[in-house]
């Protein structure tokens, strides 16, 4: 079975700084990966996915995430943090059967300093 | 604009009382998902459901219910068997097929008086 994992429950940046959320995921055929966006009291937003192909995947709100298969690693960056991105981040992995649902990680906090 | 729609967005159940969160779509997808969210635990699939009239049990399953009789409604019953129904409720839908990313409303809370 796919699982999720995000080692960092929460992270504190400086507006303006660089950001990079890690996830990990496990799974023994190629994933569809996803990255959600979350703000307070809201459903997810989904911010970008892979499929296949370019393992650089950019998103919306200025996001981009990297695939790489022998890390088994789907990180998501963002060069210059705003203050509106502080949200919960949340990735997930879809397996490649017919129907199949997602599995997503425990997600991040993002706090973002003035 | 195409959406998914949940209410209420807050909902108090008594003890003993089933409570039904209402979560409809028109973004004509067939698939359609609920999932419990608990401060750190992620999100937990309840139940799913990927065409009408059928639909089977997620990771969570006990003292919920549903239904799927239109293709745009998906309706979940928080039962009185469920007993820490504490939660935010979140509702999702996707196309058919392989790596369909799922859209989700936002949400409805749920807590005990």
């Amino acid at each position: 079975a796919q699982s999720v994992t995000q080692p960092d429950i929460h992270i504190t940046v400086s507006e303006g700084a660089s950001l990079e959320l890690r996830c990990n995921y496990s799974y023994g055929a190629t994933p569809y990966l996803f990255w959600y966006v979350q703000s307070p009291g809201q459903g997810l937003q989904l911010l970008l996915k892979y499929f296949s192909g370019d393992t650089l995947v950019q998103g919306i709100k200025g996001f981009e995430a990297e695939f790489k298969r022998s890390q088994s690693s789907f990180n998501l960056r963002k060069p210059s943090v705003h203050w509106s991105d502080a949200a919960e981040y949340f990735c997930a992995v879809g397996a490649s059967n017919y129907g199949q649902n997602f599995v997503f990680g425990p997600g991040t906090r993002l706090s973002v300093l003035p | 604009d195409g959406g998914i729609t949940q209410s209420p967005k807050y909902l108090f159940r008594k003890e003993g009382q089933n409570v039904t969160l209402s979560c409809e779509q028109n973004l004509n997808h067939d698939a359609m998902y609920w999932y419990r969210q608990d401060p750190g635990q992620g999100l937990r699939l309840i139940y799913y459901s990927q065409i009408v009239n059928d639909f089977q049990k997620g990771d969570i399953a006990e003292g919920y219910s549903v239904s799927r009789e239109k293709k745009e409604s998906f309706p979940l019953t928080v039962t009185s068997a469920q007993k820490n129904p504490t939660a935010f409720y979140l509702c999702a839908s996707s196309a058919w097929g392989t790596g369909q990313p799922q859209h989700f409303g936002d949400g409805t809370r749920l807590s005990i008086l």
